[in-house]
């Protein structure tokens, strides 16, 4: 299995500054994936997490709104840019492991005031 | 597209059995997960099976697939306090890997 840790684990921002988010895996793994989960609703992917190569989003998600980094097998980030109340939701890393099961991090919970 | 559907809410008494249950559209689906999210917690994966497959028990947990039904339910067995959550069902549409496609989850409650 894979363990995989975020920072922070939650904060509290203004609207129009930027939060990115950390995302680490104990072991190297393929696929990495960006998901929001707004209250009390259902998981959304956001984007794919690529190594060595832009991101792949999901429709309604865009690069300028959400830029993705992964400079490494293990490591992700995710910006998100410009933000409104509307933004507020967890943010919930994961990734994929040998055996092809999917892991989730703790998440970080974003409140934009 | 692909989608999940869950049931809402399920309601049992502690030491009863629970089933949750999830149905989906896509044939091609690979893997079928549930997750249990407590309350201000990430996603804690709580076991998955493969599409080849018809059931999976692990501990309390026993997972049934109907794939000619497009199926999938969670029994727990001697249902606890504890065992109060939000439960997601998750496919990996077309391949094992890829992104997942959630349900709403179903929020059961056990009481005492």
């Amino acid at each position: 299995s894979a363990v995989i840790s975020q920072k922070p684990s939650r904060d509290i921002c203004q609207r129009g500054t930027s939060l990115t988010i950390q995302c680490q895996v104990d072991s190297q793994v393929t696929m990495m994936f960006w998901y929001r989960q707004q209250p009390g609703q259902s998981l959304t992917l956001i984007a794919t997490a690529n190594q060595g190569s832009e991101a792949t989003y999901e429709s309604g998600f865009v690069i300028d709104k959400f830029p993705i980094s992964r400079p490494n097998l293990t490591f992700s980030t995710l910006t998100v840019s410009n933000m409104s109340p509307e933004d507020s939701s967890i943010y919930l890393c994961s990734a994929t492991d040998s055996q092809e099961t999917q892991y989730f991090g703790p998440g970080t919970r974003l409140l934009v005031l | 597209g692909e989608d999940v559907e869950q049931s809402l809410f399920l309601s049992v008494r502690e030491g009863d059995s629970s089933v949750i249950n999830c149905t989906y559209t896509d044939s091609s689906s690979t893997y079928l997960y549930w997750y249990k999210q407590e309350p201000g917690a990430g996603l804690q994966l709580l076991t998955y099976i493969f599409s080849n497959m018809d059931m999976k028990q692990d501990q309390r947990l026993t997972v049934l697939l109907n794939k000619k039904d497009k199926h999938l339910s969670l029994r727990i067995a001697d249902t606890q306090t504890g065992d109060s959550a939000i439960y997601f069902c998750a496919e990996t549409p077309n391949q094992a890997g890829t992104a997942l496609i959630f349900g709403k989850g179903t929020t059961l409650s056990v009481s005492s």
